[in-house]
């Protein structure tokens, strides 16, 4: 089983759309998840982490965290155009919270 | 807003020849890490720096792989002698002191193609 799992897409939707973007893994040590978010020819972007179960807003984007069912997810509410891109989950334990351990990323499309 | 430099954007070398990617990390930061992705793979991480040493490194950081700090603003990751496999996105990036989890700030990255 894969440490991180993550549908790579491509995930196409309208403008306005809400998007849900979903990762799954199996080590329960992780205690710290991050969603990027990664435009064509650039770096990962930090959009969001949290390193609790529950839900942590911020502006559009919620990030949800489920421990127990080791699922985290990153809503996207009124999408526009300028979100389409790769979105990469991530996830580290306590004791090497820079080593990032990545899943393979979404690509979204957001049509006008 | 301070960003992560990689230069260059694209290096094409033979196998066998040793490569530099350089970075210039955000000036105020005292992480450092090398990730890397190959086409169509996961990034994964390579290295981590901090104090002018190596604070961690994957399996795949093996002896042709090293990283330097040879002045205050540059970081560089060398590849002795490359091979095809090689072949990837590397992605420079740097962290502050004192957050946790670590807030890493990824540069544009250089796309290496070892022929």
């Amino acid at each position: 089983q894969k440490e991180v799992e993550q549908d790579p897409g491509p995930l196409s939707v309208p403008e306005g759309a809400i998007v849900s973007l979903n990762c799954t893994y199996s080590n329960s040590a992780f205690q710290y998840f991050m969603w990027y978010r990664q435009y064509s020819r650039k770096g990962p972007e930090l959009l969001m982490y949290t390193y609790s179960s529950g839900n942590k807003e911020d502006g559009r984007f919620t990030a949800q965290v489920d421990k127990s069912s080791k699922y985290i997810s990153l809503f996207i509410r009124d999408s526009q155009p300028s979100d389409s891109a790769t979105y990469l989950c991530a996830m580290s334990v306590r004791d090497s919270s820079y080593k990032l351990i990545f899943g393979s990323g979404t690509r979204l499309l957001v049509r006008p | 807003e301070p960003e992560v430099t990689q230069t260059p954007s694209h290096q094409v070398t033979q196998m066998g020849q040793e490569v530099i990617l350089r970075c210039v990390p955000i000036s105020n930061h005292l992480y450092f890490y090398w990730y890397r992705q190959i086409l169509g793979q996961k990034v994964e991480f390579l290295v981590s720096f901090y104090n002018n040493e190596i604070s961690e490194k994957s399996e795949i950081f093996d002896d042709q792989f090293s990283v330097e700090r040879p002045d205050g603003s540059n970081f560089t990751l060398k590849i002795r002698s490359t091979k095809l496999e090689d072949s990837a996105m590397y992605f420079c990036a740097s962290s502050t002191i004192g957050q946790r989890p670590e807030k890493l700030f990824f540069g544009s990255g250089t796309q290496l193609s070892v022929l």
